[in-house]
């Protein structure tokens, strides 16, 4: 498996501010991929993020609204612009290891948005 | 368009008793990964099982099994011998693998597990 991390823990925005959540991971890896969890609702994927490229948004996710960097194979960062409440959920990052052919996640980033 | 499908809200049984959760999952893809993740009250996403569709074989982790039937769309995850620390969200999901790597995870809207002391 491998270490992933995840900052900031938790955070309380104010509506209209944007906030951005950073996935690490100890090791390199070629797919990273962000979920965003509703309150009481299982996870849906956001975007797919590959070093090197632009993000593959999922349909229903904008690039304006979610906006995605993966500087190089260990880091990547979601920010989401323009906060309402309804964008009040857990976010969390995955990586698939090369050959692993299985997702670990982060221990997520808990958004609330006042 | 995959679909994942967990008929079970919640369940609660006793400390030591076997437990079943179901999944079936809906895709035209021959080639697929199904897995079943647990989440516990801290919201860390936990791997529990995961199973190969072209492995005939049932995976099986510990007191952890799966009961996969491929014809049927069938993913189901028995716990043996369950224990109190096992209370938590079970999410099953699904994925592919392209040629460009992996696909993200098709998730179902999960089960509560809750384990009686």
């Amino acid at each position: 498996s491998a270490v992933i991390s995840q900052k900031p823990s938790r955070d309380i925005c104010q509506r209209g501010t944007s906030l951005t959540i950073q996935c690490q991971v100890d090791s390199q890896v070629t797919m990273m991929f962000w979920y965003r969890q509703q309150p009481g609702q299982s996870l849906t994927l956001i975007a797919t993020a590959n070093q090197g490229s632009e993000a593959t948004y999922e349909s229903g996710f904008v690039i304006d609204k979610f906006p995605i960097s993966r500087p190089n194979l260990t880091f990547s960062t979601l920010t989401v612009s323009n906060m309402s409440p309804e964008d009040s959920s857990i976010y969390l990052c995955s990586v698939d290891l090369a050959g692993g052919e299985t997702q670990y996640f982060g221990p997520g980033t808990r958004l609330l948005v006042l | 368009a995959q679909t994942v499908t967990q008929s079970q809200p919640e369940m609660s049984v006793q400390e030591a008793e076997t437990v079943t959760l179901s999944c079936t999952y809906d895709t035209s893809e021959s080639n697929y990964y199904l897995f079943w993740y647990k989440q516990p009250p801290s919201r860390q996403m936990i791997l529990v099982i995961r199973q190969e569709a072209y492995k005939q074989q049932n995976a099986t982790e510990n007191r952890f099994s799966v009961n996969f039937q491929k014809a049927a769309k069938s993913f189901s995850l028995k716990i043996s011998d369950s224990q109190l620390g096992d209370t938590a969200m079970y999410f099953c999901a699904f994925t592919t693998y392209s040629g460009g790597g992996a696909d993200g995870l098709t998730f179902g809207k999960g089960t509560h597990l809750i384990i009686q002391p």
